[in-house]
């Protein structure tokens, strides 16, 4: 079956700017979560969503935000960009239980200039 | 709060050696780790798990990891390993709140490089 997909694979933007992730989980997968990897942070947990609930989200500022859609595809958005904020965003999916093994994306590697 | 600790970040080994990377977790609750792995180029995929039962699990190409509880740790092992091993290898611990999943904290990463 297909894997996860992201798009688009590589943007540049400039501060101030925002800019939308998308994310087409595995068919059947109702979780999607996301995550900002970095070389200096590793992956760091942004938010889940589970059949269009955010069940959970990490310590990152309002300006990173997310929705789940009814066929559970997914969407980030970053508002207001920074320099910091130039990282691979990463998305994964799965059944939605803590032993289920995460699947990821090839990323999304966003460069703010 | 949970946390993952991986205190190598950067291994180099030749062909045939043996390798263990550490890998020490704090949690409080029910605790199932993972070692997932991103070889160069290639998106993260699972190498192993541990969810519950037998605490030396094996994975995938010949891995396996050993968890121990009274050290909070999970540390993987190969006993011999190969070129096409090098890649960076992670370890995460995924929990749960209240209102149900789910968070997966991962460690920092170790980047392997295996030297022909």
């Amino acid at each position: 079956k297909a894997g996860v997909t992201q798009t688009p694979r590589y943007l540049i933007k400039t501060r101030g700017q925002q800019v939308t992730l998308s994310c087409s989980p595995i068919s059947g997968h109702r979780s999607v979560s996301w995550y900002q990897q970095t070389p200096g942070q590793g992956l760091q947990f942004l938010f889940e969503y589970f059949s269009e609930t955010q069940r959970n989200k990490g310590n990152f500022p309002g300006r990173f935000s997310g929705r789940q859609f009814s066929n559970s595809r997914s969407e980030m958005n970053v508002s207001t960009l920074e320099l910091g904020d130039s990282a691979l965003y990463l998305c994964a999916s799965n059944d939605g239980t803590l032993s289920g093994e995460l699947f990821f994306g090839e990323g999304s590697r966003l460069t703010v200039l | 709060a949970q946390s993952v600790s991986q205190h190598n970040h950067h291994v180099i080994l030749s062909e045939a050696a043996s390798l263990e990377l550490g890998c020490n977790y704090s949690y409080g609750g029910t605790v199932n780790l993972f070692w997932y792995v991103q070889y160069p180029g290639q998106h993260l995929q699972l190498l192993l798990k541990y969810f519950s039962g037998d605490p030396l699990v094996k994975g995938i190409k010949g891995f396996e990891a050993e968890f121990i509880k009274s050290k909070f740790s999970f540390n993987l092992r190969k006993p011999s390993v190969q070129w096409s091993d090098t890649a960076e290898y992670f370890c995460a611990l995924p929990t749960g709140n209240s209102g149900g999943y789910q968070k997966v904290t991962f460690g920092t990463g170790t980047k392997l490089q295996v030297i022909p």
